[in-house]
């Protein structure tokens, strides 16, 4: 079974301070890992999937298959990064989203 | 382009009444989801529908809850009859395909008293 666990419910940082929300994952095969943010009043959307490699809104994640983590990366916080954010695991096999139970990211100015 | 649209945004019922929620997802997604996420917990999937046909239900209680895409476009989410432990906010989600990006709804916020 695929399992996702995000072991920080609420993480607090100050402005320009570097940001990592941890996520680990359970699974015997190879997954798609995706981080989701929900900004206050907004849906819930894609921030970035591991397979992309990419850097979006100067967040980062690297998929660490021999820790099953993929923490979510962020040099220096800014103020608008404050949202919920998931982290969510597909395996290829069941084609479906497991998310994990969600971090709520404060940026204090 | 027009998000994932849902209907009603709130609800608040009491328990053993029934209620439906409906989706309209982003024009020409053939994959439709159902969510449910309880206060503190991340989504869950409920249904999973791609075109009018059912993927994958197996987290649908089935005995209370049915979901249906009849004309492979909208979608429609019933819970009959109603529990306490049914409270959340039902999200639905439409992607092109099975494995592309999914586009989520503002959700419904379900309250059973």
């Amino acid at each position: 079974a695929q399992r996702v666990t995000q072991p920080e419910k609420l993480l607090s940082v100050f402005k320009g301070a570097p940001v990592e929300l941890k996520c680990n994952y359970s699974y015997s095969g190879s997954p798609e890992l995706f981080w989701y943010v929900q900004y206050s009043r907004q849906r819930l959307q894609l921030l970035l999937r591991h397979i992309s490699r990419e850097s979006i809104k100067g967040f980062t994640a690297d998929l660490n298959k021999g820790e099953t983590s993929f923490h979510l990366k962020k040099p220096f916080a800014q103020e608008e990064d404050s949202a919920m954010y998931y982290c969510a695991l597909r395996a290829l096999s069941a084609q479906k989203l497991v998310f994990g139970q969600g971090t709520r990211l404060t940026i204090n100015p | 382009e027009a998000g994932v649209a849902q209907s009603p945004r709130y609800k608040i019922i009491e328990k053993r009444q029934s209620v439906a929620f409906w989706c309209n997802p982003i024009s020409g997604h053939a994959t439709l989801y159902w969510y449910q996420q309880i206060l503190g917990q991340g989504p869950k999937l409920l249904i999973q529908f791609q075109n009018n046909g059912v993927v994958d239900d197996s987290q649908l209680p089935k005995d209370r809850f049915s979901a249906e895409r009849l004309k492979g476009v909208d979608s429609t989410l019933k819970i009959q009859p109603a529990k306490l432990e049914d409270s959340a906010v039902y999200l639905c989600a439409s992607s092109l395909y099975r494995n592309n990006e999914q586009f989520f709804g503002p959700g419904t916020r379900l309250t059973v008293l």
